[in-house]
């Protein structure tokens, strides 16, 4: 079926650097603009950027510009986010989403990955 | 950036009553562009409404939104069980980038 399945937990040390997977399946990869978004313990959903699968174009949302990183491998269907310089403040669960229509970033997000825990400790 | 505030926090209700919800917006946007998720414990966020009025695939009709300008609401009317969740409100900003409320959690009274 239509899904997003993204990679396990992580644990990881302050200053270190976490890459998250989302392999896409049964829709035209390309065709579809991929958010990331996030959401600390007991907090609302923090908006963190999209991908252009097509053209690896990307947006990232301003407090997350210098250490946020979003690829695309399309010869399997995934999108990764990777996190650099982590803090504690950055423990949460991390999404990417799929938005509704072809070839805009500016639309709702009508499929979305199971979630990628990821706790930041020393 | 566009700052969304909900309206009530906690919003405490029983089975069968009718839900109102709000999401404000600190500047006049699109109506094409303010969306609405329930999430509910440990699951991931669920689209329910689009362009601020359309409802997603699958979603009952009991879920319906409106609103413009700076002012939107989701409705629910007929509570059920399933209902009680955490609804956020979801502006897509282009290049201004997207932004979300900071969720209103529907609670069973």
């Amino acid at each position: 079926q239509v899904q997003l399945v993204q990679s396990g937990a992580e644990v990881k040390k302050p200053g270190a650097s976490v890459k998250v997977s989302c392999q896409a399946s049964q829709y035209s990869f390309t065709a579809y603009y991929l958010h990331w978004v996030r959401q600390a313990p007991g907090q609302g959903l923090e908006w963190m950027g999209w991908i252009n699968p097509n053209s690896d174009a990307t947006q990232y949302a301003q407090k997350f510009q210098g250490r946020v990183s979003m690829t695309c491998d399309t010869s399997i269907n995934t999108a990764f986010m990777e996190l650099s310089d982590l803090k504690s403040d950055d423990t949460a669960v991390y999404y990417c989403a799929k938005v509704r229509s072809i070839f805009t970033a500016v639309d709702a997000f009508n499929l979305w990955g199971q979630g990628t825990v990821v706790t930041v400790s020393s | 950036e566009i700052v969304l505030t909900q309206s009530p926090g906690t919003l405490s209700l029983s089975p069968g009553d009718r839900a109102t919800l709000s999401c404000r917006a600190s500047q006049g946007v699109a109506s094409s562009s303010l969306a609405w998720y329930q999430q509910r414990p440990g699951q991931a966020p669920r689209l329910l409404i689009y362009g601020a009025s359309s409802r997603a695939t699958g979603i009952s009709d009991r879920f319906s939104g409106s609103g413009s300008g700076t002012h939107f609401t989701l409705t629910i009317s007929r509570l059920e069980p399933e209902d009680f969740a955490v609804y956020s409100c979801h502006h897509s900003g282009g290049s201004l980038g997207d932004t979300f409320g900071q969720g209103t959690k529907l609670e069973l009274k």
